[in-house]
């Protein structure tokens, strides 16, 4: 069956300082990979989305940017966070439906 | 308008109630519809997944999805204090477009 793994559960980063989580998938090849960020009461706003390696769309323009090296792996990223970039990270990984890993709570300070 | 609305909340019930959970929508393309379950501090699952209208059974759960007046339901029977969560509707347009999900509502179901 598929799984999709996404770490560090928890950061707590500086303002200023770079950002990089990662996202894998196992048991599928090819995967549709997105970045969501969820901020309470604004609900789920997508990010980035991967149809392959190398191929990343951007939905906002923002601080952060996205990276496919692999079929299975998708990184999200910033040279210099910024407070506003807190929030509750969530990779999905989707084919008719979504399968979401158990999330990334960023806090900048 | 926003393309997906959903009932802010938050909904508090005893336990034992039926729970109606709503979404209404914009964009007549949309076909798929689903409704995920978020707890606290955890990524959304899926609870619900359905094509185009009509209604789908699964234990206490039933969607229901009305096309023609751009409503889907998701209903809890028996809702349990292991149903409080935060419940978010999805849809998209076709099998590789993107989902527009909705802003959630949290349930509080009391013992």
């Amino acid at each position: 069956s598929q799984t999709i793994h996404q770490w560090p559960a928890t950061l707590v980063q500086p303002v200023g300082s770079p950002l990089s989580l990662e996202c894998t998938v196992e048991g599928t090849s090819n995967p549709n990979l997105y970045w969501y960020r969820q901020a309470a009461g604004r609900g789920l706003q997508l990010l980035f989305y991967s149809v392959g390696i190398g191929q990343i769309s951007s939905e906002v323009p923002q601080n952060l940017s996205a990276s496919r090296p692999q079929d299975r792996q998708f990184i999200l990223s910033s040279k210099k966070l910024l407070l506003s970039d807190s929030g509750f990270y969530l990779c999905a990984w989707m084919q008719a439906e979504a399968f979401f890993g158990q999330g990334t709570r960023l806090t900048v300070v | 308008q926003k393309e997906v609305e959903q009932d802010p909340g938050p909904l508090s019930v005893p336990e034992g109630a039926i729970v109606s959970l709503n979404c209404t929508y914009s964009n007549s393309a949309f076909q798929y519809f689903m409704w995920y379950r978020q707890y606290s501090r955890k990524g959304p699952e899926l609870l619900m997944y359905t094509y185009s209208s009509g209604n789908k059974e699964d234990g206490r759960f039933t969607a229901q999805v009305d096309k023609s007046s751009k409503y889907i339901s998701l209903f809890i029977r028996d809702s349990q204090p292991s149903d409080s969560a935060t419940y978010l509707c999805a849809m998209r347009k076709g099998a590789n477009s993107k989902l527009t999900f909705g802003k959630g509502i949290t349930l509080s179901v009391r013992p």
